[in-house]
């Protein structure tokens, strides 16, 4: 159980274009899901912290105009990065909250030409 | 603010030693610490949650303790295998408030086990 998917694993998009990145909650509902930024060789940073029928709440130093954040159902929460250029190329990770713990999806690599 | 340091950055070590990662935080003021393993490409499997309110926590080869007052946790793994190569996380979240469920990550401990 407390599985969580993301939606793509990989894509490659052209500097100035956005992509829209999906978690979803297979198998129980989250209120709560975290966004996560990972570049090579570093760790998990924090981006921002959706909440299902509220505004993401999103960390120090984060563009919120930039990453655009929806949590519209209980299952689904989306990070739309716009207007994409190469240095936000990077290995997005999400995160569901469930019973006080939380489970991550598998990623999704983002490569910015 | 919370900050998580794991040491060391990186090790290796030949199959079948015992081995010992540690982590320390800050702010002792935490809900709980987990242990994560991640491949290279790969999202994060979590391996021990401890409660602030516990010691340790076991789980086949593993063993994570957890000393809240000093903030430190260890996790020890035994007889080690090449299948554990990959990187460590330790990650805390922090009790209470508008801080309730995030996780501070530490840099992660890159582990190889060679044959």
């Amino acid at each position: 159980g407390a599985v969580v998917s993301q939606h793509p694993s990989r894509v490659i998009c052209k500097s100035g274009t956005s992509v829209k990145i999906e978690c979803r909650s297979l198998d129980f509902q989250a209120t709560t899901m975290f966004w996560y930024r990972q570049f090579p060789k570093q760790s998990l940073m924090l981006m921002a912290t959706s909440n299902e029928g509220s505004k993401a709440t999103y960390e120090q130093g984060v563009e919120k105009d930039k990453f655009l954040i929806n949590h519209a159902s209980l299952t689904l929460s989306t990070l739309t990065v716009t207007s994409a250029h190469p240095e936000d190329s990077s290995f997005y990770i999400c995160s569901a909250l469930y019973l006080a713990e939380q489970y991550f999806g598998p990623g999704t690599r983002l490569t910015v030409t | 603010k919370q900050e998580v340091t794991q040491i060391p950055a990186a090790l290796s070590v030949p199959e079948g030693e015992n081995l010992v990662l540690n982590c320390s935080f800050t702010d002792s003021a935490i809900y709980n610490l987990q242990w994560f393993r991640q491949d290279p490409g790969k999202g994060l499997t979590s391996l021990l949650l401890i409660q602030s309110s516990q010691r340790e926590q076991t789980s086949g080869r593993l063993n994570a303790s957890l000393d809240k007052s000093s903030g430190r946790s260890t996790l020890y793994i035994a007889a080690s295998q090449p299948g554990d190569s990959a990187t460590y996380l330790c990650a805390v979240s922090n009790a209470g408030g508008t801080s309730y469920g995030k996780l501070t990550f530490g840099q992660g401990t890159i582990l190889t086990v060679h044959p």
